[in-house]
This record gives C-alpha cells, structure tokens and sequence, in this order.
C-alpha cells in the first residue's frame, strides 16, 4: 500500500545528542513537510521541501536540520541546540499546489 | 500566511449533524480550504477542502461563504468514532500549511 513511515514510533534522546527521524514515502509526492506538536496544542512547521536538494525554513526550524536527497526520503535530524525537543514529530507529504496532505503516525520523541 | 480561527471545543449528540465552523478573513483568491482531523497520537487525516464551491464527499460537506472568509465542516450523522481535533486550514500557493489549535469535537450517545 502507498503511505508514509516514520520510524521509530518512540525515540529517546539523552541530552547533548542529536538524533535523526526517519520519513520515507512511496506516494511519488513531490512536496514533504516536517511538523513538530506539543501536547494539547496544533502542529507547527519545522521544514518543507518542493523538491529534490531543496528545502526551506519553517516556523520553527532552530535547532533542526533536514535533508533531501532523494524523492521519498526527507529524514529530520534534532541537534543538540534544540533546547525542548520533547514533542510529537509529524511527517506528511503531498503533490504541490493544492493537493491534500497525507500524514505518517508519528515519532514521540523524550528526553532522557 | 493567512491565519484561521476556529472554536476550541463542540459537543454534538450522536446520530445528529456537526457543524464546525472556521474564519480565515484573511484568506488570498487562489488559496484552498482544507480540513483535517486528528484522533490522538495519530497523524491527521484528511477530509475535504474547496476553492470557492461547496463540496460534498463520503465523509463530510464544506460550506465556504460567498466572500470566503469563513466556511463550516458538517459531519451529517456523527458517530462516537468522529470525537477528534478538526483542523481548518489554508493551503498557500507554496503548498505551505499553518494549522492552529483546532477544534476539539466531543460526539455523546
């Protein structure tokens, strides 16, 4: 079936380390987004890609780093400079300009 | 980017019609309307999204005002299984998306 996943389901960090997300999509999606969300509230925006070797800033992208060197795959990685990185990561892609969303299970990432 | 604002929290009785109800004043002529709703410690889902006319699909209705500055999700005969967070957002012509807080819909038997 085509989807995204976003592995692992739970990741623990101890601090000073940075740790790397997985997202990997078959959808052939040309767009991917990162989303980080606190609990009780919305998702918020870490970064985007439109396409290949490309990506921009979102609302919240310090303290993160992304990567996208090929079409399915745009791993997110926490640096050590993210000071709160506890939270929800929210991977989703989609077609440009338009087209729905379509959004993995997650990561639950803690400190230890 | 234009912001939406949504109420923070519906109680509907089952079997009866949800209306939720979005304002995005700000919203640009080519910007798209897009709903997505969030059972806990999922991914969103999508449900339904329009330009300018109202859409109908196997899940819900979107009513998007003549000057689309505000629109209501309607969830027809709401289940148990529809108790979520809906999101309504505007999708840029960037494909970037600003999702606020949400609405957190509570269906009761």
């Amino acid at each position: 079936d085509g989807g995204i996943t976003q592995s692992p389901k739970y990741l623990f960090r101890k601090e000073g380390q940075n740790v790397t997300l997985s997202c990997e999509q078959n959808l052939n999606h040309d767009a991917m987004y990162w989303y980080r969300q606190d609990p009780g509230q919305g998702l918020r925006l870490i970064y985007y890609s439109q396409i290949v070797n490309d990506f921009q800033k979102g609302d919240i992208a310090e303290g993160y780093s992304v990567s996208r060197e090929k079409k399915e795959s745009f791993p997110l990685t926490v640096t050590s400079a993210q000071k709160n990185p506890t939270a929800f990561y929210l991977c989703a892609s989609n077609e440009i300009r338009g087209q729905p969303q379509h959004f993995g299970d997650g990561t639950r990432l803690s400190i230890l | 980017d234009a912001k939406t604002t949504q109420p923070p929290s519906m109680d509907c009785a089952e079997g009866r019609a949800a209306n939720l109800p979005c304002n995005h004043s700000t919203i640009s002529g080519n910007e798209y309307v897009y709903w997505y709703r969030q059972i806990h410690s999922q991914g969103p889902q999508y449900i339904i999204h329009g330009l300018k006319n109202n859409e109908t699909n196997e899940m819900a209705s979107l009513i998007i005002t003549e000057d689309r500055k505000s629109s209501t999700l309607i969830l027809p005969h709401a289940t148990l299984r529809d108790t979520a967070v809906y999101y309504c957002i505007i999708n840029t012509n960037a494909g970037k998306s600003t999702f606020g807080d949400g609405t957190t819909l509570t269906v009761k038997p």
